[in-house]
């Protein structure tokens, strides 16, 4: 099994940039990384994936290092609409979502 | 393009008794998940079909659950009877899933039952 771990929750305030980490120790070499948010009352929607380095699209940037056993989602200048659960997959047999991470955005 | 539709959006039961959900994915979407979530949880799968082939089942209880993918478009999920665990939202997705590693599930957004 592909395990990830994230933060339970975090807290930042609006306009602030924010970074949450997923860290996932034993991933494969064809194991791509995908982000999933998710509001209350709605299913999960999917953000952004990535293999290595570094990719961005008009919602978020994924890091990769080089290693590969950890990746951190980053939302620029969040606003109050972008508190959600936020969950990181890695792909591979089973599909496993784990808790996520509960970000809550202050005024 | 429209979304995964599933119905109804809620339901409340009372304990031994049967309940159905229904999932109509996007269209041309081959693959079909159903999933299971509890509070402050996250999405636990119970079902994957590719076509109408049910490819991984084995989160599925099924003394009670079953679900069936008829031509391979719409999907049903049963209860039979709900007990008062199975309060949950049931959430179905669909994905063209090319490959397993780059799969993006598109979802629904979730069938909540409540078992009294």
């Amino acid at each position: 099994l592909a395990k990830t771990t994230q933060p339970i929750s975090m807290d930042s305030y609006e306009g602030q940039e924010v970074n949450i980490t997923c860290s996932h120790n034993n991933i494969a070499t064809n194991d791509y990384i995908t982000w999933y948010q998710q509001f209350p009352s709605q299913g999960p929607r999917f953000i952004i994936q990535g293999y290595k380095t570094k990719v961005t699209n008009e919602v978020a940037s994924l890091f990769i290092p080089a290693d590969r056993k950890s990746s951190t989602l980053s939302l620029p200048r969040v606003s109050l609409s972008d508190t959600a659960v936020y969950y990181c997959l890695v792909a591979r047999g089973k599909i496993i979502f784990g808790k996520g991470t509960r970000l809550h955005i202050l005024p | 393009e429209a979304g995964v539709v599933q119905s109804p959006r809620y339901k409340i039961i009372e304990k031994k008794q049967p309940v159905a959900f229904w999932c109509n994915p996007i269209s041309g979407h081959n693959t079909l998940y159903w999933y299971r979530q509890n509070l402050g949880q996250g999405p636990e799968l119970l079902i994957r079909y590719e076509n109408e082939e049910a490819v991984d089942d084995s989160q599925l209880p099924k003394d009670r659950f079953s679900a069936e993918r008829l031509k391979g478009v719409d999907s049903t999920l049963k209860i039979q009877p709900a007990e008062l665990g199975d309060s949950a939202v049931y959430l179905c997705a669909s994905s063209s899933r090319v490959r397993q590693s780059t799969d993006t599930q598109y979802f629904g957004p979730g069938t909540r039952l409540t078992v009294l």
